[in-house]
């Protein structure tokens, strides 16, 4: 059961760099989410979509894009990175609506901006 | 804005001690809290709570919920050294708000 899959696991950027991050889930989950963590921060959504081919804000969503052109993949993306970006990325996917609130974690993304 | 606040941020107790973990939440649209434990990598899920006074429980852990008094408490008896671990709340619907964490140790 692979369940939901990040990659890559560890990067390391520069200022200035771009980058993309995959999640992948196998679950046939509806919705999905980028959250980062950062220490005394707890987990704050970044963005965030309810089906294929629609994309949300979340709380914290400045310097990131996102696209869900499949349904079992949810990319973040970093177009110009920023030290104020290192952190530890999760992707998370739950059923629907009607599974109210329980998520599926990666194993989450280390990103250190240089 | 959503808020939710853990207390405490964290602690260190002996094996076979309770803790007691809270939660307090404002949220704009709250349908579900759930507890989620996290060690090295990913939060793992524990409970979803949904309904005020309804103890939930899974073997040493157990978790209630006060809608009215907008919080939440995770009890964890006969405490291991398995146990240390970041435990998160999260509150609100089909985006969840999450807590800055309690970071329990439990030394031997």
């Amino acid at each position: 059961n692979a369940g939901v899959t990040q990659t890559p696991k560890f990067r390391v950027l520069k200022t200035g760099q771009s980058m993309t991050l995959l999640c992948a889930q196998d679950m046939n989950h509806e919705y999905m989410y980028w959250y980062r963590q950062d220490p005394g921060m707890g987990l704050r959504l970044i963005h965030y979509s309810v089906g294929e081919g629609t994309t949300a804000k979340g709380e914290v969503p400045d310097g990131y894009n996102v696209s869900r052109l499949k349904k079992q993949n949810f990319l973040l993306g970093l177009e110009s990175a920023a030290p104020s970006q290192t952190s530890v990325y999760f992707c998370a996917s739950s059923r629907d609506i009607s599974n109210t609130g329980e998520l599926f974690f990666g194993e989450g993304s280390r990103l250190t901006v240089l | 804005e959503d808020k939710v606040v853990q207390s405490p941020l964290s602690l260190v107790v002996h094996e076979g001690d309770t803790v007691t973990l809270n939660c307090s939440y404002e949220v704009t649209n709250f349908r579900s809290l759930l507890w989620y434990k996290q060690e090295k990598k990913a939060p793992t899920f524990l409970f979803m709570l949904t309904s005020s006074g309804i103890e939930k429980k899974s073997g040493r852990l157990s978790s209630i919920l006060d809608k009215k008094e907008l919080f939440s408490i995770l009890n964890i008896t006969a405490t291991q050294t398995g146990d240390s671990a970041v435990y998160l709340c999260a509150v609100g619907d089909y985006k969840l708000s999450f807590g800055a964490g309690t970071t329990v140790t439990v030394r031997a």
